[in-house]
């Protein structure tokens, strides 16, 4: 179901900076705005970002995002080992009556 | 403190019914639509759908459309999802979660999940 493409992996060392990719199309990213969550191992999503790039109440600066057309990225500066969990891209979608799609999902891996 | 709660973990068999719930507190929960979201056994995130308590609209991903059903009880701030017949590949973690028209509705609050198990 995800229409949303991402990398499944990605690491880093600790204090390095890392790099997320969501590929979408014109009638998600292209069209809506960006959302990304992460999942820490065994717990519920939390929200990370909204409006392609704003952090909510309680969201580190270390947690920046952009959009450019149909794709979006998320990085993570000053990489820390509390970082090491599932990373989702999400929009809503036009093209299939408000629906909501989530990326595939990148695993981060704090080395 | 604004929070979701999910009912128990699940476990039943294959054609059986089952009704899953998710309390809302901290907030005004007719406010804000709920959305569910399905997370299979080291798989990703889908959506199955919203409601919104205030009166039950309800939004369904072709994917779940005709196996789930929404519902929402604003009396005692309670969404639930639903399923008439059960099948082994409903196993999976089911979340519900808040969407927030002030951050471009962008779930912000999670419940804790609930796990559902089907097998015979």
């Amino acid at each position: 179901q995800s229409v949303l493409t991402q990398p499944p992996s990605a690491s880093g060392t600790p204090g390095q900076r890392v790099t997320i990719s969501c590929s979408g199309s014109s009638s998600n990213i292209g069209t809506n705005y960006v959302f990304w969550y992460h999942q820490l191992p065994g717990t519920a999503p939390k929200l990370l970002i909204y409006r392609n790039n704003q952090r909510p109440s309680g969201v580190p600066d270390r947690f920046s995002a952009s959009k450019s057309g149909t794709s979006a990225s998320l990085a993570i500066s000053g990489l820390r080992s509390e970082d090491e969990a599932d990373y989702y891209c999400a929009a809503w979608d036009d093209s299939l009556s408000g629906l909501y799609v989530f990326g595939t999902g990148t695993k981060v891996t704090v080395l | 403190e604004v929070q979701l709660v999910q009912s128990g973990a699940e476990v039943k068999k294959p054609g059986e019914s089952l009704r899953i719930s998710c309390k809302g507190s901290g907030y005004s929960f007719t406010s804000y639509w709920i959305t569910w979201v399905r997370q299979m056994p080291g798989k990703g995130l889908e959506w199955l759908g919203r409601i919104d308590p205030s009166d039950s609209y309800t939004s369904y991903s072709p994917s779940f459309q005709g196996h789930v059903t929404m519902s929402a009880d604003k009396s005692i701030s309670t969404a639930y999802l639903q399923w008439s017949s059960l099948k082994a590949s409903d196993t999976a973690m089911y979340y519900c979660a808040r969407q927030t028209p002030n951050l471009e509705n962008a779930l912000d609050v999670w419940g804790q999940g609930t796990t559902v198990t089907v097998s015979s």
